[in-house]
């Protein structure tokens, strides 16, 4: 099992859906939680970035994470054909600075007109 | 609008040969990293630096990857000799905190 769970998609949803992108972990350690999105062909980018439990908005992108269930979210309000795009979650524990970014593997979305 | 480049941005060579990728990070930014894309395994981290020195090159196979950084403006990706595995995108990305990165374009790699 991997410590990182995320489905790979592909979701498809119209225009103006809400989008709830999901992953799940193993290590209860992890503090860390990332948000990345990668357009095809180019490189991730990092959308979102939360410290520990809790919700994080910024515009129209909504991260949660709940400790307890080892589980984050990223959801998408008023979904937009710009936001086609592969979502990677990303984390980390607080283990000095050795700790290295632990990734799903993404979940693919298209937003359609 | 700083960026991290990556050079070459394409690359198809024949199995056996050396191939070089080179990465120039964002100025300032004091970590670099390195990773393989595929559709199977996703981002795998190779290696990265801090200040130049080798933190973790655990994720490569040291018989035939190398990573260097030669000065703060350049980091190298080197494979000898290449396989046929080998083929998949190759990102360098750079930052001051293992959370926040900054990726490259990538170089896509295809070993025949």
């Amino acid at each position: 099992q991997k410590e990182v769970e995320q489905d790979p998609g592909p979701l498809s949803v119209p225009e103006g859906a809400i989008v709830s992108l999901n992953c799940t972990y193993s290590n209860s350690a992890f503090q860390y939680f990332m948000w990345y999105r990668q357009y095809s062909r180019k490189g991730p980018e990092l959308l979102m970035y939360t410290y520990s439990s809790g919700n994080k908005e910024d515009g129209r992108f909504t991260a949660q994470v709940d400790k307890s269930s080892k589980y984050i979210s990223l959801f998408i309000r008023d979904s937009q054909p710009s936001d086609s795009a592969t979502y990677l979650c990303a984390m980390s524990s607080n283990a000095g600075n050795n700790r290295k970014l632990i990734w799903g593997l993404g979940t693919s979305l298209a937003v359609n007109p | 609008d700083a960026r991290v480049t990556q050079t070459p941005r394409h690359k198809v060579t024949e199995m056996g040969q050396e191939v070089t990728m080179r990465c120039q990070p964002i100025l300032g930014h004091n970590t670099v990293f390195w990773y393989r894309q595929t559709m199977m395994q996703g981002l795998e981290l190779l290696a990265y630096f801090r200040n130049r020195a080798p933190l973790d090159d655990s994720g490569m196979p040291k018989d035939r990857f190398s990573a260097e950084m030669p000065d703060a403006t350049l980091a190298t990706l080197k494979i000898q000799p290449s396989e046929p595995r080998d083929s998949a995108v190759y990102f360098c990305a750079s930052g001051l905190a293992q959370e926040t990165q900054y990726f490259g374009p990538g170089t896509r790699l295809l070993v025949l």
